[in-house]
């Protein structure tokens, strides 16, 4: 099964400075259709999820282009490019290219 | 509008059953796989099951398997879990969750809460 790791585990930063999260799996999440299945998510407080990223680098309907995604194969980054106070919450990063899915730990983003 | 609307949480003792359901809307919920995620309290995010739109693929994680049971009703435009041999680990924030014809998990109802206690 892949394993999900990112780093760091939480974040603080300075409204309107970037931020990063890395996300590392144990195995490629590259298909053999040509496809990497890696997903970004938000969770604000007391919110369910909501899609940021899918596909390793493709923004989701609606959401600000502040956001960024990026990487392949093992190695992927999700990055803000100048973090506002809405920003705030836990991300996750999720693989869907072998059963189970499997999720990150999940980064928790403050505000400074 | 998407809509994802889960019920049927709520406090059961170990060893107890709970059904959960999920009414979707504003999307053709029969082209859609589905998946239920659980939030243990303060934890993170764990997939649970997926079905897809026909119901004929059906996977589970290895925590659940043999004590939930996912299915769906097309014609209602609902999804179900049936939780039976509940114990306190299950305790969570159980999220319905829509899966595109592209296998993208896109959009999660406002969960329901399973707190098996005694």
């Amino acid at each position: 099964e892949i394993v999900m790791t990112q780093t760091p585990l939480s974040l603080s930063v300075t409204p309107g400075q970037p931020a990063s999260v890395s996300c590392k799996s144990s195995q490629s999440l590259l298909h053999s259709d040509g496809r990497t299945y890696l997903y970004w998510y938000l969770q604000r407080p007391g919110q369910s999820p909501q899609l940021l990223i899918y596909e390793a680098s493709n923004r989701f309907s609606g959401v600000p282009d502040r956001f960024s995604g990026s990487g392949s194969g093992t190695d992927f980054t999700l990055k803000i490019s100048r973090v506002e106070a809405e920003d705030v919450g836990v991300y996750y990063c999720l693989q869907t290219k072998q059963l189970p899915k499997a999720f990150g730990q999940g980064t928790r983003l403050e505000i400074k | 509008e998407v809509q994802l609307v889960e019920s049927g949480g709520g406090l059961v003792k170990p060893g107890g059953s709970l059904r959960l359901s999920c009414a979707a809307s504003g999307f053709t919920f029969d082209n859609y796989r589905m998946n239920w995620v659980r939030q243990a309290p303060g934890k993170g995010l764990e997939w649970v099951s997926s079905i897809s739109s026909s119901s004929r693929h059906i996977f589970y994680a290895d925590s659940v398997r043999g004590r939930f049971t996912i299915s769906r009703d097309n014609a209602k435009n609902s999804l179900y879990l049936q939780l039976n041999s509940l114990r306190a680990e299950d305790t969570a924030m159980y999220y319905c969750a829509s899966e595109n014809l592209l296998s993208t998990v896109d959009y999660w109802g406002q969960g329901t809460l399973v707190t098996v206690s005694s």
